[in-house]
């Protein structure tokens, strides 16, 4: 596997179901983030890993939980979601510490709340 | 707040047509990424360019940092059916070296 990779690359749940989002970086990244993108709308940052350790959390219901067990893993832990969470949610990493903080994106979950 | 506003929003045009896409702010940022989405993929990055005035060229793209480090542009010559995709210009910030999105430019290349 190269890049970033994520899993499932599709899922409907229902809004009282827990599932979770997980994203995989092979490019030896200290840093992975969390992205919602919905229709008509710009990138929203969610989470920010950095070093292992949360260092953004921009006002995200608790709904979401993530996850960061080391620095190549990442999860989105989902429980009790609402319709309008119904998103493509993207995984990145980037190497942070070299001044220019290029992104690199997974393929993405798309997600349908129903 | 920040904003990266970006125009057009949509543009549809033959093969073979030139074209600009621009992505404007009113603040300063430490560089600038162009990034390629395409259905059903996640962004891929393009371009970043550090300098103000700097111009890239990756092949029918070029690619422009203001000299204020507040806009840029992507022009595509000779557009291509393959080309077709969401554009999206992303800042860094200086002070939390976060990257901005901007709003994106769905540009579709008709044979």
């Amino acid at each position: 596997e190269t890049g970033v990779t994520q899993t499932p690359r599709h899922l409907v749940m229902g809004m009282t179901n827990k599932k979770s989002l997980k994203c995989e970086q092979h490019l030896g990244h200290n840093a992975m983030y969390w992205y919602k993108q919905s229709a008509k709308k710009p990138l929203e940052l969610m989470f920010v890993y950095s070093l292992e350790e949360r260092v953004e959390n921009n006002s995200v219901p608790s709904r979401f939980s993530p996850e960061c067990p080391n620095s190549s893993h990442l999860f989105l832990h989902l429980h009790t979601l609402q319709p309008e969470d119904s998103a493509l949610y993207l995984c990145a990493s980037s190497q942070d510490g070299t001044g220019v903080y290029e992104q690199y994106f997974g393929p993405g979950t798309r997600l349908t709340v129903t | 707040t920040q904003l990266l506003e970006q125009s057009p929003q949509f543009l549809s045009i033959q093969e073979g047509e030139n074209l600009t896409v621009y992505c404007n702010s009113s603040s300063v940022f430490s560089s600038l990424q162009w990034y390629r989405q395409e259905p059903g993929e996640g962004p891929v990055l393009l371009v970043t360019v550090v300098t103000g005035g700097e111009v890239k060229k990756l092949k029918r793209l070029t690619f422009q940092f203001g000299d204020a480090r507040k806009d840029s542009s992507l022009h595509i010559t000779a557009a291509q059916p393959g080309d077709t995709g969401l554009y999206l210009c992303a800042g860094q910030t200086y002070n939390t070296d976060k990257l901005i999105f901007g709003t994106g430019t769905r540009l579709q290349v008709f044979p």
